[in-house]
């Protein structure tokens, strides 16, 4: 079975202190990995996908790369407003473009 | 990005009764839909694929009697909650297919009472 696992649930930082979330997954056969953020209320704001194992994408404080296994989000030296639920999703070959999300990294930025 | 619009953004039923949600490309047509559902903390569910012109894929659990899916055009897709119950309460998302990305809509609170 596909499965996507984030960690930590929740964490807390101080304005400027950078740290990464993590997306484990298992697939039959990985076709793209999706990042999102989603504002309380509001639905998902794309961020990235990624590919192939070794890919790296960038936008302002946030980078996402990825492995066989894992995909990291990469935050450095977050602001306040950067606080959000990450979402991270995974689509599959031959499972007609659908997203599999894992539960989501809820992230505070304290100023 | 590109833009995705729900209507309405939040309604409140009473039970038994039926809700539409629409959801609609603004700046690019897309062939495929998909309709997820999201409960209080918890992460996105998909509910249902939709493909322009043809009938509506549902996930295992999701009734398709209940959840009426009408892809009618190529920018508009349609939910329809028939006879909603309490427990149908939640927050209902729409996504669209562009290429390498899927852009999703605000979200449509439903509550019903």
């Amino acid at each position: 079975e596909d499965q996507v696992t984030q960690s930590p649930e929740a964490l807390r930082l101080q304005e400027g202190e950078s740290s990464s979330l993590n997306c484990s997954y298992t697939v039959s056969g990985l076709r793209g990995l999706f990042w999102y953020r989603q504002d309380p209320g509001k639905g998902p704001e794309f961020l990235f996908t990624l590919y192939s194992a070794g890919e790296e994408k960038e936008k302002e404080r946030l980078k996402a790369t990825l492995t066989k296994k894992e995909s990291f989000l990469h935050i450095t030296a977050p602001k306040p407003e950067d606080s959000a639920t990450y979402l991270c999703a995974v689509q599959v070959y031959n499972q007609g473009g659908k997203l599999i999300f894992g539960q989501g990294t809820e992230l505070s930025v304290k100023p | 990005g590109a833009v995705v619009s729900q209507h309405p953004s939040w309604v409140i039923c009473k039970s038994g009764t039926s809700v539409k949600i629409e959801c609609r490309s603004l700046d690019f047509q897309a062939t495929t839909m998909f309709w997820y559902r999201q409960f209080p903390k918890q992460s996105l569910m998909l509910m249902a694929t939709s493909n322009e012109g043809s009938k509506a894929t549902y996930e295992q659990g999701v009734e398709k009697d209940k959840f009426l899916i009408n892809h009618a055009s190529l920018t508009l897709s349609t939910l329809t909650v028939t006879s909603a119950h309490p427990e149908d309460s939640s927050f209902y998302i729409c996504s669209m297919d562009r290429g390498d990305e899927q852009y999703f809509g605000p979200g449509t609170r439903l509550t019903v009472t």
